[in-house]
């Protein structure tokens, strides 16, 4: 069975630093493309970044260009997001996705949520 | 980048049809396979359509999507409405780096 599950969400101050993590079991992870998707509280789905297989191909949403860094260890079954330079605008419940075929989201973790807030 | 536009909600009553539609900003909507997705209240998304008109194993046949190139929009539809189809919905589909989503309808079964 597929699991995706997400940890490392919680209370943040403005500016600070969170780094989330993907445990993926059930599947050969390093076969599989990855990305992290958002949802603001109440608001719809947006998508945050993406990962190749190999972490050789990366690509982010505009709006974390620069302050978000996407990673993986396939030794570990594992996908990462460094989150830097948090604003409020980025509290949100995070969610890994696995790629299926063709851009599918064929996958979903329970989500994380990460607040922003003094 | 291109957008992917939704109604904000549609509501219907037990046992009838509904559409939801998915209007692409610009590029053709038939250039990249849409997907759509259901989420229900405290769940996260599940796939309802993958590949413009696919169903996963487990989804019913009451659900069906289309891809109409005049109009540069998908379409998803829910023929048989169950109570159980309340729920948001969410077209996405995706350029050469970037994943897009609809803005997210609101199914109401009433």
């Amino acid at each position: 069975e597929v699991q995706l599950v997400e940890s490392g969400g919680g209370l943040v101050q403005p500016g600070g630093s969170l780094r989330l993590s993907c445990a993926a079991s059930g599947f050969t992870f390093s076969s599989y493309e990855m990305n992290w998707v958002r949802q603001a509280p109440g608001k719809g789905l947006e998508w945050v970044s993406y990962i190749s297989s190999s972490g050789s191909t990366i690509y982010y949403a505009d709006s974390v260009k620069g302050r978000f860094t996407i990673s993986r260890d396939n030794a570990k079954n594992s996908l990462y997001l460094q989150m830097n330079s948090l604003r409020a605008e980025d509290t949100a419940v995070y969610y890994c996705a696995r790629e299926g075929s063709l851009h599918h989201f064929d996958y979903w973790g329970q989500g994380t949520l990460v607040t922003v807030s003094s | 980048n291109f957008m992917l536009t939704q109604p904000h909600s549609v509501s219907e009553s037990p046992g009838k049809t509904v559409t939801i539609s998915c209007t692409r900003s610009s590029g053709s909507i038939a250039s990249n396979y849409v997907q759509w997705y259901q989420q229900r209240p405290g769940s996260s998304p599940t796939t309802v359509i993958y590949e413009d008109n696919q169903r996963p194993s487990g989804v019913p046949d009451r659900f069906s999507g289309s891809i109409d190139s005049s109009s540069n929009s998908a379409s998803l539809t829910i023929s048989g409405l169950k109570t159980e189809d309340e729920a948001d919905y969410y077209c996405q589909s995706y350029d050469s780096s970037n994943q897009v989503f609809g803005g997210g309808t609101k199914l109401t079964v009433l």
